[in-house]
């Protein structure tokens, strides 16, 4: 694929359940970031990956939030027991490593009801 | 903590017209990027123009240029001959070049302003 690509595009869910969201990067790019948008918070970092190195997770708003990424390609975003706070556009990106451009997927929508 | 401030919601402008969206910032860093993103309807963010902060030059991208005043720690984006197209939100960014540092990578972006271009 030429982009970053999210699955799904959007995702309604009701509270109290888990959800996972699917980020496939850049081929070949090492570093794999995931950025929550939300009305009330604005853009705001969630976690990094760098090749093999430990993530950064510093930017996880809770411990119901995880995500691993596998093989160094795939990541999946998951949060337990979703709230409705949770409500946001994902956004997945990657890079050819962690100083170069960020490239953007279109994000996953999650609405939890 | 570095933080990035959008003080204009909403911005917009006729057709072929210029328009300058501002952008302030803190930081205690010497070294660092600053970025402006568009990001559609689509919700797809798109990398409109960068610039590090050790160079004096602004930075320019065909109809996009920048005003970096890095004193005052400002990062204004000027969109000349506006078009249709161009409208979108966009946002400020900034990335530490500090490897070492607890912010090395990731972007901190500012509030949003959402352009409107009228014909």
């Amino acid at each position: 694929g030429a982009g970053v690509s999210q699955s799904p595009s959007n995702k309604v869910t009701e509270k109290g359940k888990d959800v996972e969201l699917r980020c496939d990067p850049i081929s070949g790019h090492t570093a794999l970031y995931w950025y929550r948008q939300s009305l009330g918070q604005g853009l705001e970092f969630l976690i990094y990956f760098q090749g093999n190195s430990a993530p950064d997770k510093s930017g996880l708003p809770s411990d119901r939030f995880s995500a691993e990424r596998t093989g160094g390609s795939v990541s999946t975003l998951t949060i337990q027991r979703t709230q409705q706070e949770d409500s946001a556009v994902y956004l997945c990106a990657s890079s050819s490593a962690v100083p170069n451009e960020q490239f953007f997927g279109p994000g996953t929508r999650l609405t939890v009801l | 903590a570095q933080t990035v401030t959008q003080s204009q919601p909403e911005m917009s402008v006729q057709e072929a017209e210029t328009v300058t969206l501002s952008c302030t910032y803190d930081t205690s860093e010497s070294d660092y990027y600053l970025f402006w993103y568009k990001q559609p309807p689509s919700r797809q963010m798109i990398l409109v123009i960068r610039q590090e902060a050790y160079k004096q030059q602004n930075a320019t991208e065909n109809r996009f240029s920048v005003n970096f005043q890095k004193a005052a720690k400002s990062f204004s984006l000027k969109i000349s001959d506006s078009q249709l197209g161009d409208a979108a939100m966009y946002f400020c960014a900034y990335r530490s070049s500090n490897a070492g540092g607890t912010s090395y990578g990731k972007l901190t972006f500012g509030q949003g302003t959402i352009l409107t271009v009228h014909p």
